[in-house]
């Protein structure tokens, strides 16, 4: 059964830092991984998706690299903003049709960036 | 991508009661997927609907609790029925649109059960 965990669970760290946020899996089985965003009470809004045949995918300031042999997943951010916090999600989507659309997603981390 | 527009965003519900939410979109697909987040936890799938046959239930989730209606290509419907204090979750529905694109949510619906 593939289980997705996130680390750190927290994080808080001065405006303009570089910080980098953990996901990992325990089936490197996976059709690809995604990571989203969250802001308090509302909906997900897709960040970057990394196919199973990639090592990493950039958005702007974001960066997510994949090492599946390994279960590993990290988004970076670059120098960032009071506006990036929210609650940073990764998901993966397993192989084979019984997997198809379900997205199986770690706990989260929650980022502040302080001013 | 597509865009998904979910109704209603908030509600507060009598405990007994059912609550009916609505996911439109603006683009014809295969699947829906109804999700449920309950306060302080990740997202977990309850149901993957397809137009034209019966939804396919995550193990946990039963019909007779959350029935599913998909009449048509760009909607869904996911119904809470008989609700308890213990449903109080945010719900979102999503859809995927191709290989390569990932999947789309919509905004949520809070649901507060009182």
């Amino acid at each position: 059964k593939q289980e997705v965990t996130q680390i750190p669970a927290a994080l808080s760290v001065p405006e303009g830092e570089n910080l980098v946020l953990n996901c990992s899996f325990t089936d490197s089985a996976i059709y690809n991984l995604q990571w989203f965003r969250q802001d308090p009470g509302k909906g997900l809004t897709s960040l970057l998706l990394i196919q199973s045949s990639q090592r990493e995918q950039t958005s702007g300031r974001l960066n997510a690299s994949l090492d599946k042999s390994s279960g590993r997943s990290t988004l970076y951010i670059a120098a960032s903003q009071p506006g990036d916090s929210a609650t940073y999600l990764c998901a993966v989507r397993g192989q084979g049709s019984s997997n198809t659309g379900k997205l199986i997603f770690g706990q989260g981390t929650t980022l502040q960036v302080k001013p | 991508s597509a865009v998904i527009s979910q109704k209603p965003s908030r509600d507060i519900c009598q405990r007994g009661t059912s609550l009916t939410i609505q996911c439109q979109v603006d683009s014809q697909v295969t699947m829906m997927f109804w999700y449920r987040q309950q306060p302080g936890q990740s997202l977990t799938l309850i149901a993957t609907a397809n137009q034209g046959s019966e939804a396919t239930y995550e193990s946990g989730f039963v019909i007779d609790k959350f029935p599913i209606s998909r009449p048509n290509l760009t909607f869904s419907t996911l119904t809470v029925s008989n609700m308890s204090p213990e449903d109080s979750s945010i719900y979102l529905c999503s859809v995927g649109t191709g290989t390569g694109i990932g999947y789309t949510f919509g905004s949520g619906t809070r649901l507060t059960v009182v």
